[in-house]
């Protein structure tokens, strides 16, 4: 059982670099690392995933340490309009009844304020 | 825009009464989730559906349930609806059954308010 836990709340300024942090100490072997982003009144969205390492897209990077103890989603110059709720989910791949359930916990997420 | 569909988008009722939510997930995938999304609860796991069978069930009431149809839109009926069941109910959707690992399409969400 993968349990999450992350800030309740931060803030930054337009401009900034903003690294949240989520830590997962008993992530096992076949878990994979997603986050999404949830604006007021709208369900979220699919941010990225990650395994290991590093993954870029074009709207944020995922670190991985060798330890997979923890990861740390990058907004890279972020603006007003990333004022949001970010929740870090980690979970195995469901291909059987029954399974996966704990991997879909949401929780409370991260309330990041940009300010200008 | 999702792809997913929820109707309706608000829905007030009274305590003890019983509704239907209904989501039509993207063109495509087969696997529906189901959240809850209160105040003090954040946004909880409720149910999956993958292909018209259940595959993982979260946090859901007794007093709740839901199927997946053959056409695979699904609804999430609640009943004897009590205040604290006030909440904004969102449906997902992912081309599989993946669960975490599969990436979600939230749709826009019905928002419940119990009197």
């Amino acid at each position: 059982l993968a349990k999450t836990t992350q800030p309740i709340s931060m803030d930054s300024y337009e401009g900034q670099e903003v690294n949240i942090t989520c830590s997962h100490n008993n992530i096992a072997t076949n878990d994979y690392i997603t986050w999404y982003q949830q604006f007021p009144s709208q369900g979220p969205r699919f941010i990225i995933q990650g395994y290991k390492t590093k993954v870029t897209n074009e709207v944020a990077s995922l670190f991985i340490p060798a330890d997979r103890k923890s990861s740390t989603l990058s907004l890279p110059r972020v603006s007003l309009s990333d004022t949001a709720v970010y929740y870090c989910l980690v979970g195995e791949r469901a291909l059987y009844s029954g399974g996966g359930a704990d991997g879909l916990t949401f929780g409370k997420g991260t309330h990041l304020i940009i300010q200008p | 825009d999702s792809g997913v569909t929820q109707t309706p988008k608000h829905l007030i009722t009274a305590t003890g009464q019983r509704v239907t939510l209904r989501c039509s997930p993207r063109s495509g995938d087969l696997s529906v989730y189901w959240y809850q999304q209160s105040l003090d609860q954040g946004l909880q796991f409720l149910i999956q559906y993958y292909n018209g069978e259940e595959r993982a069930k979260g946090n859901i009431l007794e007093r709740f349930s839901a199927q997946q149809f053959p056409d695979l839109h699904s609804e999430l009926n609640l009943s004897s609806l009590e205040l604290g069941d006030s909440a904004l109910y969102f449906c997902a959707s992912s081309v599989e059954g993946g669960g975490a690992v599969s990436e979600q399409f939230f749709g826009p969400g019905t928002r419940l308010t119990v009197l």
